[in-house]
């Protein structure tokens, strides 16, 4: 079955640009999209086809994917990003989930 | 607005089975499909199926294929997962989750519905 990996955690400063990566055998293939989900919170859609923003998502959230791996980053990260991240695409017909990101604006 | 509003938390006895609604407002139920997705307490989201609301069809992980029974109800807009032979590892956060503008992603998520498998 198809397994997208993503590292634990991602430390960053205020101010500074986190990148989250997410990797999958010819990700660059399919559409990936990007969730943040806050403590006690329901997931919340930050990009969606690889790189396109819904309405309401500020513009510092970035994303691309490439060869086996898709990218979300963050720009000029404040604290109120801290929150997990999770990647998602389509294989044969079902959903993956990347196993999640913890990012910690220090 | 659009929404996914679920049913109330549960709680089961191992063994058991468990039914969780989601209804929808907001948008034309039948022209969507619905997700259902578990998240274990710390742990990763976990994608159960989907059911397309218009015809009826569904589709299951295979971790999940054989418990599980994805339905709808057109007429109430509002989609049911059932999940049957409960045990403890079932205690879990399921959220319905639904793709309203063709972004090939989940953009609407209900509030989530706590199941809690305990003897």
């Amino acid at each position: 079955s198809y397994e997208l990996t993503q590292s634990l955690s991602v430390s960053v400063s205020p101010g500074q640009t986190a990148s989250i990566t997410c990797s999958g055998d010819k990700l660059g293939n399919k559409y990936a999209s990007w969730y943040q989900q806050r403590p006690g919170q329901s997931p919340v859609l930050v990009i969606y086809q690889d790189t396109k923003r819904p309405s309401g998502i500020p513009e510092r959230f970035s994303g691309s994917n490439s060869g086996n791996t898709a990218t979300l980053t963050i720009s000029g990260t404040q604290a109120m990003d801290e929150a997990d991240y999770y990647c998602l695409a389509w294989d044969s017909s079902t959903w993956v989930f990347g196993g999640g990101t913890k990012l910690t604006v220090l | 607005q659009v929404q996914l509003v679920q049913s109330g938390a549960e709680v089961k006895k191992p063994g058991a089975s468990v039914k969780v609604s989601c209804k929808a407002s907001g948008y034309t139920f039948t022209r969507n499909v619905i997700h259902w997705v578990r998240q274990a307490p710390g742990q990763r989201l976990e994608w159960v199926g989907w059911i397309n609301a218009g015809n009826g069809n569904t589709k299951y992980s295979q971790r999940f294929q054989g418990r599980v029974t994805i339905t709808r109800d057109t007429s109430a807009s509002t989609a049911s997962m059932e999940l049957n032979s409960l045990r403890s590892e079932d205690t879990a956060v399921f959220y319905c989750a639904t793709d309203t503008s063709g972004s090939d992603a989940f953009d609407i998520w209900g509030q989530g519905t706590m199941v809690t498998v305990s003897s």
